[in-house]
Parts: C-alpha cells; sequence; structure tokens
C-alpha cells in the first residue's frame, strides 16, 4: 500500500524554468509533509517542509504548496538551475501519540534534469 | 547543523558473513534513530525504529533477527546485517530526529553488496 505516490519518475526542465515536482498522499492522518533532494549513493538532504495548518511555504527559489482536500502537495522551483537535477522525494508524516513526531513514509522519488 | 555520520559508505562481504553499519549523531543527542533501505529506482523504505535504551520496532516483513539493530548510546546506532546474502545488497541510510519540529538529519547511506 503505497501511501505517499509520486506519479511521476522523470522531469526535464529547461534552466531557467520553473519545475513542478508532484506528490500525492491518502493517509488523512498525515499532517507533516517534507521534501528531500538526493544524488546517487547518498543520503537524502532536506529542502523544505510544511504543516498542515499551512497551504504554503516559501524558501528561497523553492515554494511548497499544500492542497488537504485534495491529498496533494507540489515542489516549484524557480528559477531551475542545471544543479538542481537530482531525484526528489517527497515524505509525510503523523504526529504519533499526539506531541511526538512518527516515522517518515517517501515517495517513490522523481529524477528532475533541469538541461543548460 | 545537525550532522549524522554513517559509516562505511559502502562495503562488500561474502554471502554468509555478518556487516555492521553505524551512525553516529554529531553535536546533539539522538534518542531515535530511524534505519531505511532502498533498492535500485525505488523509494526509502523505513525498516525499524530504535530508541537509545530499548528494543528497537521492526516494520512489517523486516526480520528483526536478521538485521540487528543496537542503540546503546545517545549519540550511536549500529545495524547488523547477519548472514547476509545478494538479496541484501542495497543501500542502507539511518536517519534522525534533530528537533522537536520534525526535523530529520540523514546519514550518508551504506553501499552494501554481497557477492
Amino acid at each position: 500500500d503505497q501511501q505517499v505516490k509520486q506519479n511521476s519518475p522523470s522531469l526535464s526542465v529547461q534552466e531557467g524554468r520553473i519545475s513542478i515536482l508532484n506528490c500525492d498522499y491518502t493517509n488523512s492522518m498525515f499532517d507533516y509533509f517534507l521534501w528531500y533532494k538526493k544524488y546517487p549513493a547518498e543520503g537524502p538532504t532536506f529542502l523544505i517542509s510544511i504543516s498542515s495548518i499551512k497551504d504554503k511555504n516559501e524558501d528561497g527559489r523553492f515554494t511548497v504548496f499544500l492542497n488537504k482536500s485534495a491529498k496533494h502537495l507540489s515542489l516549484h522551483i524557480v528559477p531551475s538551475q542545471p544543479g538542481d537535477s537530482a531525484v526528489y522525494f517527497c515524505a509525510a508524516s503523523a504526529r504519533a501519540g499526539g506531541t511526538s513526531y512518527g516515522k517518515l513514509t517517501f515517495g517513490q522519488g522523481t529524477i528532475l534534469t533541469v538541461h543548460p | 547543523g545537525a550532522v549524522v555520520s554513517q559509516h562505511p559508505s559502502w562495503v562488500i562481504c561474502k554471502s554468509g558473513t555478518s556487516v555492521k553499519i553505524e551512525c553516529r549523531s554529531l553535536d546533539f543527542q539522538a534518542t531515535t534513530m530511524f534505519w531505511y533501505r532502498q533498492f535500485p529506482k525505488q523509494s526509502l523504505m523505513l525498516m525499524a525504529t530504535s530508541n537509545e535504551g530499548s528494543k528497537a520496532t521492526y516494520e512489517q516483513g523486516v526480520e528483526k533477527d536478521k538485521f540487528l539493530i543496537n542503540h546503546a548510546s545517545l549519540t550511536l546506532s549500529t545495524l547488523t546485517v547477519t548472514s547476509a546474502h545478494p538479496e541484501d545488497s542495497s543501500f542502507y541510510i539511518c536517519s534522525a530526529r534533530v528537533g522537536p519540529n520534525y526535523g530529520y538529519t540523514f546519514g550518508s547511506g551504506t553501499r552494501l553488496t554481497v557477492v
């Protein structure tokens, strides 16, 4: 049961344009969402997160949008740069026990390629 | 920032032998660490959650006797793959919580190849 899905295995974008990576989830208990960037043979690097009380969070070139009713989130990168080329994972978590926080459930990842 | 140091970065071992992977939290105390496994072109799959001083919690389908997790101190968690087989070849990554607000940091991963 894939609770977090990234339906696009890959995305190719021209440098300077916007990259939009999408993620859908099924578990309504998820209340915190994160995006990670990963290079081959390395651990994921945190990019940006959003809690379910918000619908948008922005950090420099990265913006994450959350549509709770659609159980959908997206990561916008603008302008895209060749150095952004990597695998991007979305992840979700549900609070456990009220005050603590739970494990991360990852999507399958989307390979982003930004062409010069 | 908070860093998790993971070693080794890669290891090749013979079938039937055991391999230990270490994750150390630098500059912070990791009461909880997560161990993930990633097959090529697939997602990171959580294997187990380890809490300092207590037994690890394994995800469904993960053999606890095969993947031994020890979290004896606040800065060190280890994963031992016992009696490794070629199908255990994978990329293993640890992660630690770094704060109250869902902060997570990941190790650099270990590429295990069993021949």
